[in-house]
């Protein structure tokens, strides 16, 4: 069964700052690779997702992530985050013919920023 | 209008209780799946449908069973409700296995 890890469950940024959160996952063939995020009390959107192609995925809010599938990572970066970012964030994968549907999450990270 | 709807939003109950809680979709998705979230564990899966006809068991589906009434519904059912199942519940939808899952606004239930 495939598994995803995220380094980081807790992380207080100020604004302006850099932001990078781990993700690793444990599938070894082919994946689909996505990252949502949940603000406070609402449901989960989509960020950004990769599915094959250039491994420098863009997404929505100035949102980034990277492939690499020697380090079966898919970290998430921004480079200044703003208070509107604080939330949790999910790394999440599913694999093609890997046999079980639906999506593996992470546990999350729940980002807080500072004013 | 919501795509992906959840009701109740929010529920509390009695251990032993029965409790039904549903989901429709405007999106003409054929794939839906159930997932709990408790915090600092992330979202599991419960159960997924393919359509009416074909229903599979997630990681999590023991004490849950699931009804897809139609394309657009899909229920969770708790038969007897006991404290662990407190969490938020979420809804999802996707075009097929590989794309893009599309999530309800959550049902957050409380079982005393």
């Amino acid at each position: 069964a495939q598994s995803v890890s995220q380094h980081n469950h807790h992380v207080i940024l100020s604004e302006a700052a850099s932001l990078e959160l781990g993700c690793n996952y444990s599938y070894g063939g082919t994946v689909n690779l996505f990252w949502y995020v949940q603000y406070p009390g609402q449901h989960l959107q989509l960020l950004l997702k990769y599915f094959s192609g250039d491994p420098l995925v863009k997404g929505i809010k100035g949102f980034e992530a990277e492939f690499i599938k020697s380090k079966f990572s898919f970290n998430l970066r921004k480079p200044s985050v703003q208070w509107s970012d604080t939330a949790e964030y999910f790394c999440a994968v599913n694999s093609p013919g890997g046999g079980a549907d639906g999506l593996t999450f992470g546990k999350g990270t729940h980002l807080i920023i500072q004013p | 209008d919501a795509d992906v709807t959840q009701t109740p939003r929010n529920r509390i109950t009695k251990t032993g209780k029965r409790i039904m809680l549903e989901c429709s979709q405007t999106k003409g998705h054929d794939r839906m799946y159930w997932y709990r979230q408790d915090p600092g564990l992330g979202l599991r899966l419960i159960y997924y449908s393919f359509d009416v006809k074909d229903i599979n068991k997630g990681e999590i589906s023991d004490g849950y069973s699931v009804s897809r009434q139609a394309q657009a519904k899909f229920s969770l059912s708790l038969e007897s409700a006991i404290p662990n199942q407190t969490a938020l519940y979420f809804c999802a939808t996707a075009l097929t296995s590989y794309n893009e899952q599309f999530f309800g606004p959550g049902t957050r239930l409380t079982v005393l």
